[in-house]
């Protein structure tokens, strides 16, 4: 199984700073049809998840330019910029290039 | 809007069966394939099962094949989750999920499913 290594475990960040998670994956994640497939979720407290970023790079629908995500092969990183109080929770990584899809074990992002 | 509401959560003695259902509205159901995820408690996310729009194709990991079914009813813009044999480490939030690409695009609110004696 691809497994997704998230770090840090957890960031603690002052409003209006930046963030950034990384997420480095035991396999490369580009697929046979030249796409890749991993995608960051943020689950805000006692919320289910909700996307963030597809495809490495592409804002989901409504989700603020503030998150920018980047990387190819097995590195991979999420920028959070100028972070605003809605933006704590845990953030997942998630890959669906290779069977069965996995999650990385979460960053946990902290408002100081 | 897209939603998703998932029931039949509850608790259930280890090695009985469960059937869980999720209600989807505001989207062409049929178009899609959909998805099962769950997180036990304080932990991470793991994926279950997911179908295709006919129903014709399901994908599971190893730690459910087997023991878990995914079907949907197009008719009723439903997916189903019957879980059998169900063990201690199943106990977790269940998650419906749309799928787009392999990937989850929307998400229900979940449903808690505790194996317990």
């Amino acid at each position: 199984d691809v497994v997704l290594t998230q770090t840090p475990v957890s960031l603690s960040v002052t409003l209006g700073d930046q963030a950034s998670i990384s997420c480095r994956s035991s396999q490369s994640l580009e697929y046979s049809d030249g796409y890749t497939y991993l995608e960051w979720y943020l689950q805000k407290p006692g919320q289910s998840p909700q996307l963030l970023i597809y495809e490495v790079s592409n804002r989901f629908s409504g989700v603020p330019d503030r998150f920018i995500g980047s990387g190819s092969g097995t590195d991979f990183t999420l920028k959070i910029s100028r972070v605003e109080p809605e933006d704590l929770g845990v953030y997942y990584c998630f890959q669906a290039t290779h069977d069965p899809l996995t999650f990385g074990s979460g960053t946990k992002l902290e408002i100081k | 809007e897209v939603q998703l509401v998932e029931s039949g959560g509850g608790l259930v003695q280890p090695g009985r069966s469960l059937k869980l259902s999720c209600a989807a509205s505001g989207f062409t159901f049929s178009n899609y394939y959909m998805a099962w995820v769950r997180q036990a408690p304080k932990k991470g996310l793991e994926w279950v099962a997911t179908i295709s729009t006919s129903g014709s194709r399901t994908y599971y990991p190893d730690s459910v094949k087997g023991r878990f079914t995914i079907s949907r009813d197009n008719a009723k813009s439903s997916l189903y989750l019957q879980m059998n044999s169900l063990k201690s480490e199943d106990t977790a939030t269940y998650y419906c999920a749309r799928v787009e690409d392999w990937y989850f695009d929307f998400w229900g609110p979940g449903t808690m499913v505790t194996v317990s004696s």
